[in-house]
């Protein structure tokens, strides 16, 4: 059964503090690792698609990186209004091509 | 603008009664799915449709019911059967061998 781990599940850091959230996976043949951003009382929004291990993708404050393992979205110089929850998600070969969804790490960053 | 429309955005239900959520999409997509986020949770996917008139079972579809009559149009029924209903309620589409999904803005259901 396909996994996806996120931590930590909750994160403040002052305006400017830079840091990381992880996503570990057990998936059986990964076919692409998906972070998205949720807004409270929102749907998802997409941010990155990652393929295969040694893969980077930027957007203005954040880059996503994967491994055989585990992503990381890293989150340079953060501002208030990047407060939000960020969900990984996972596809494999063995999951009839859906989705696993980790539980999210509910960011705050303060001013 | 394309995208995808749910309603209501928040709704109540007394214990017993069916209640229908809807979505709809103006993205010409063929794939629309349903689920479930609780706190502290990961999405549970509830029912997905690849096709017009043809769906299958997600991993927590029990106490659920959909239709997919239409393409543009996928909605949830969540019958008297679920026994814990309150959750929030997202539907996302996709096109048929695209990844990525795009999502509605959830409908928010209490049960009282």
């Amino acid at each position: 059964e396909d996994q996806v781990t996120q931590s930590p599940e909750a994160l403040r850091l002052q305006e400017g503090e830079s840091s990381s959230l992880n996503c570990s996976y057990t998936v059986s043949g990964l076919r692409g690792l998906f972070w998205y951003r949720q807004d409270p009382g929102k749907g998802p929004e997409f941010l990155f698609t990652l393929y295969s291990a040694g893969e980077e993708k930027e957007k203005e404050r954040l880059k996503a990186t994967l491994t055989k393992k585990e992503s990381f979205l890293h989150i340079t110089a953060p501002k208030p209004e990047d407060s939000a929850t960020y969900l990984c998600a996972a596809i494999s070969s063995g999951s009839a091509r859906q989705l696993t969804f980790g539980s999210g790490t509910q960011l705050t960053v303060l001013p | 603008d394309g995208g995808i429309t749910q309603s209501p955005k928040y709704l109540f239900r007394k214990e017993g009664q069916n209640v229908t959520l809807s979505c709809e999409q103006n993205l010409n997509h063929d794939a629309m799915y349903w689920y479930r986020q609780d706190p502290g949770q990961g999405l549970r996917l509830i029912y997905y449709s690849q096709i017009v008139n043809d769906f299958q079972k997600g991993d927590i579809a029990e106490g659920y019911s959909v239709s997919r009559e239409k393409k543009e149009s996928f909605p949830l029924t969540v019958t008297s059967a679920q026994k814990n209903p309150t959750a929030f309620y997202l539907c996302a589409s996709k096109s048929v061998g695209a990844n990525v999904l795009t999502f509605g803005a959830g409908s928010r259901l209490t049960v009282l």
